[in-house]
């Protein structure tokens, strides 16, 4: 069974400042990690992805995420948070298995500071 | 391509009633997916077609719940004799199998059940 952990459901950042999100993962087979964004009353949006490959992971509105298999670890960051980034974040895992159904984690809520 | 269409947004109705939501897969996809999302959590895996062939449902879909993919198109997904625990966000998703992981979700239908 595959398993996602989000450490802090809340995280508040300065405009400007480094967004760092956090995700953890469990699988017993070699996974495909995401993060998607959500916005109040939307559906999820994909940020940026990793299957194989390069490990860091460039998405859009300048995120990304590298794959640390050791640490079983697909953190998410920003260099420079802009207010428009505050919405919640999910990171989610799916195996190569036939089903490739996504397992989320709880997500965290973004909020940026002017 | 217009996306995930998901119908209706919205849907408020009373303990023990049937509701059906629709959604609209992107036309080339040939998978789709539900998914059940409660307030402060992250989506959960409910069913997933490929093609006209539902071929996995999670624990969480019970008896009173039941969805279809006709001709391998369009999908709904039928609530009978709602409970106030059936409140949720209902979301789809649909991707083509080998596309690299091209999951795209629709907006959603929040059900409201009173």
């Amino acid at each position: 069974a595959q398993s996602v952990t989000q450490l802090g459901s809340h995280v508040s950042v300065s405009e400007g400042a480094l967004v760092l999100l956090r995700c953890n993962y469990s699988s017993s087979v070699p996974p495909y990690l995401f993060w998607y964004v959500q916005y109040p009353n939307q559906g999820l949006q994909l940020l940026l992805k990793y299957t194989t490959g390069a490990t860091l992971v460039k998405g859009i509105n300048g995120f990304e995420a590298e794959f640390k298999k050791s640490e079983t670890s697909f953190h998410l960051t920003k260099p420079s948070a802009h207010m428009s980034d505050a919405a919640e974040y999910f990171c989610a895992v799916s195996d190569a298995g036939s089903a490739r159904q996504l397992t989320f984690g709880s997500g965290t809520q973004l909020t940026v500071l002017p | 391509d217009t996306g995930v269409s998901q119908d209706p947004r919205h849907k408020i109705t009373k303990r023990g009633q049937n509701v059906t939501f629709r959604c609209d897969p992107i036309s080339e996809h040939n998978r789709l997916y539900w998914y059940r999302q409660t307030l402060g959590q992250g989506p959960e895996f409910l069913t997933y077609f490929q093609n006209e062939a539902q071929l996995e449902k999670s624990r969480l879909l019970s008896d009173r719940f039941s969805a279809e993919r006709p001709k391998g198109s369009f999908s709904t997904l039928e609530i009978q004799r709602t409970e106030q625990g059936d409140s949720a966000m209902y979301l789809c998703a649909s991707t083509l199998i080998d596309s690299n992981y091209g999951y795209t979700f629709g907006s959603g239908t929040r059900l409201t059940v009173v």
